[in-house]
């Protein structure tokens, strides 16, 4: 089955700076990548996706690379702000039929004001 | 919120004792799902189902069982056979084809 990997599990910043969050994949035949923020006690919310026939998404602050041949995608976040601290987690599935996501362990983003 | 309503918030069980999980969505979405989540574990899958009066095992079924007779409820139960079924419960669901999953707010279960 698929196996995702993310790193750092946690990460420190400075508001104003660029945080960034990577994460490789096993199965090369996934084509379904979202990323999910969780603040503490509650429930993830998708804040971006990207599918494998676009190498990059962006939405305002947050933009997602991908390389499939590497098999990894990156979480991207400019000019952090101190509400940006949580819990991000990147999944990956195949999405075709009806299929599941495979999540990585999760990276801990801490912004100092 | 967003749909999807797990009850209860919070839940206190005995060892031995089988417990169940409540999960509603009224998203009209055919596919739902069960995740635990861990501390520095991520999200892991116990069964999912992709239409009424069908369900398969995720990564960690043992010790848990779910029904899916509505296609809004896909209620858990977590039984006496789990061996470390303190976690926090995660329920999703999504229209299909593993299209951006939505999820509950969860339920935090205490088995002591």
């Amino acid at each position: 089955g698929e196996n995702v990997e993310q790193h750092p599990s946690t990460l420190s910043v400075q508001e104003g700076d660029s945080a960034v969050i990577k994460c490789t994949y096993s199965d090369s035949a996934s084509n379904y990548f979202p990323w999910y923020k969780q603040e503490l006690g509650k429930r993830p919310q998708l804040i971006i996706d990207i599918r494998s026939n676009v190498g990059e998404k962006k939405d305002q602050r947050i933009a997602v690379t991908l390389n499939k041949t590497a098999k990894h995608f990156s979480l991207h976040i400019t000019e952090t702000q101190p509400e940006d601290s949580a819990v991000y987690f990147c999944a990956a599935a195949l999405n075709s039929g009806y299929s599941t996501l495979t999540f990585g362990k999760g990276t801990m983003l801490l912004v100092s004001p | 919120d967003g749909g999807i309503t797990q009850s209860p918030k919070y839940l206190f069980r005995k060892e031995g004792q089988n417990v169940t999980l409540s999960c509603e969505q009224n998203l009209n979405h055919d596919a739902m799902y069960w995740y635990r989540q861990d501390p520095g574990q991520g999200l892991r899958l116990i069964y999912y189902s992709q239409i009424v009066n069908d369900f398969q095992k995720g990564d960690i079924a043992e010790g848990y069982s779910v029904s899916r007779e509505k296609k809004e409820s896909f209620p858990l139960t977590v039984t006496s056979a789990q061996k470390n079924p303190t976690a926090f419960y995660l329920c999703a669901s999504s229209i299909g084809q593993g299209e951006k999953p939505h999820f509950g707010n969860g339920t935090r279960l205490t088995v002591t």
